[in-house]
């Protein structure tokens, strides 16, 4: 069964530095990865898909890289900002070796606070 | 504006009143779903529909209903709803029959079942 996880649960950093969200997952067995963005009350928003076949994506701030073998991903954002604070989750669609159907699975989420 | 909408945003109802959360997209998206989040569990995906009269269980299906007649809409049923229900639900869609794309989520409902 597919796990994700999301370390840490949560970072605080000032404005301006530079960091890194990881995610790791235990089946390789991957169609994609994607990043998420969510900020209280809301719904999630996408940030990055990467397939299984790329070794990364990037859009803005943000570059996400997967290494499928190692089970890995990493969201960088750099120059953070405050309105970069939230939720970020990543999830990974998966197709269960053993039989189900496909699907997407959730990391748990890390939220960021970037302080002023 | 494409989007997916949700109907309602909040309910607070009690035990056993059956209660439908519409989604809705206007995309002409395939594939859609529904996920119900809960502290320290995450996203758990409830029941999806690769396209119309298709529809399949989640990780977590029992006490939910839906149903897909028409491609924009995919409603949510709780027939009779319990506590353990209350949770933040999001419906998402996107453009092909399968999950194999960027997610489109609408804004979140969220019930308490009293």
């Amino acid at each position: 069964k597919q796990e994700v996880t999301q370390i840490p649960a949560a970072l605080s950093v000032p404005e301006g530095e530079n960091l890194v969200l990881n995610c790791s997952f235990t089946d390789s067995a991957i169609y994609n990865l994607q990043w998420f963005r969510q900020d209280p009350g809301k719904g999630l928003t996408s940030l990055l898909l990467i397939q299984s076949s790329q070794r990364e994506q990037t859009s803005g701030r943000l570059n996400a890289s997967l290494d499928k073998s190692s089970g890995r991903s990493t969201l960088y954002i750099a120059a953070s900002q405050p309105g970069d604070s939230a939720t970020y989750l990543c999830a990974v669609d998966s197709f269960p070796l053993q039989g189900g159907s496909e699907k997407l699975v959730f990391g748990k989420g890390t939220k960021l606070t970037v302080n002023p | 504006e494409a989007q997916v909408t949700q109907n309602p945003r909040y309910l607070i109802t009690v035990t056993g009143k059956k209660l439908t959360v519409t989604c809705s997209q206007n995309m002409n998206h395939e594939y859609m779903s529904w996920y119900r989040q809960d502290p320290g569990l995450g996203l758990r995906q409830i029941y999806y529909s690769m396209n119309v009269e298709v529809t399949d269980k989640g990780d977590v299906p029992e006490g939910y209903k839906v149903s897909r007649k028409e491609k924009r809409n995919f409603p949510l049923i709780l027939e009779s709803p319990s506590p353990n229900q209350t949770s933040l639900y999001f419906c998402a869609s996107t453009p092909q029959g399968a999950p194999t794309d960027t997610q489109y989520f609408g804004p979140g409902t969220r019930l308490t079942v009293l």
